[in-house]
């Protein structure tokens, strides 16, 4: 089993380029999101999916956009990237037990920066 | 705003000794308490839950308390050892925004041989 993957492992953009970081996941689960991890901050939500065809948006959405076109794929695009979107995102993945997530598997990130 | 409040943000503990780090929140529709391990490089692995009808749990070396009137919770490690080193997130879970996960501001634990 390969879990939760993620691509690319390290990006660097320039401010206003767009581009998509990739995550699949090969478990079947229900619930997938999207985190950005930076110093002093923990992990804050920025999008997630309770299933195919269904986003919302978390803590920090704006800038970025998802879509959940199959259980297994959850893309997270950045738009217009700008120098504070510079972070490790991580994709994470769980099971549904009777309706309520208990607990993610992480991906191993990816760590971008815009310059 | 941070909804899980945590603290300390860095902790430097003896081999053998007892690591606590501790976290608080506000909002009354989180119901489930997980704690997550993370190494440099890697994402968080889910360490060790807890529900709020339960006043402890006991995995091994780790320990949760939970005092639900206060909306307070704990991770112990207890014989604390080098191999422990790592950040500590804890997290709570929101019964009304998608059983989704709002985490701590981390714990760097550093275990001194």
């Amino acid at each position: 089993n390969a879990g939760v993957t993620q691509t690319p492992k390290f990006q660097v953009l320039k401010t206003g380029q767009s581009m998509t970081l990739q995550c699949a996941q090969d478990m079947n689960h229900e619930y997938m999101s999207w985190y950005r991890q930076d110093p002093g901050m923990g992990l804050r939500l920025i999008h997630y999916s309770v299933g195919a065809g269904i986003t919302d948006q978390g803590e920090v959405p704006n800038g970025y956009n998802v879509s959940r076109s199959t259980t297994e794929d959850f893309p997270l695009r950045l738009l217009s990237a700008a120098p504070s979107q510079t972070s490790v995102y991580f994709c994470a993945s769980s099971y549904s037990l009777l309706g309520a997530n208990y607990g993610y598997t992480f991906g191993s990130g990816t760590r971008l920066t815009v310059v | 705003q941070q909804q899980v409040k945590q603290s300390p943000q860095s902790l430097i503990v003896q081999k053998g000794g007892i690591s606590i780090i501790n976290c608080a929140y506000e909002n009354t529709a989180f119901d489930y308490f997980p704690w997550y391990q993370q190494f440099p490089g890697k994402g968080p692995a889910l360490l060790i839950a807890i529900r709020p009808d339960v006043s402890e749990k006991k995995e091994g070396r780790f320990t949760i308390s939970f005092n639900k009137s206060a909306k307070q919770f704990s991770l112990h490690i207890m014989d604390s050892q080098p191999g422990d080193s790592a950040t500590y997130f804890c997290a709570a879970r929101a019964s009304n925004t998608g059983n989704q996960f709002y985490f701590g501001t981390g714990t760097s634990l550093t275990v001194i041989p």
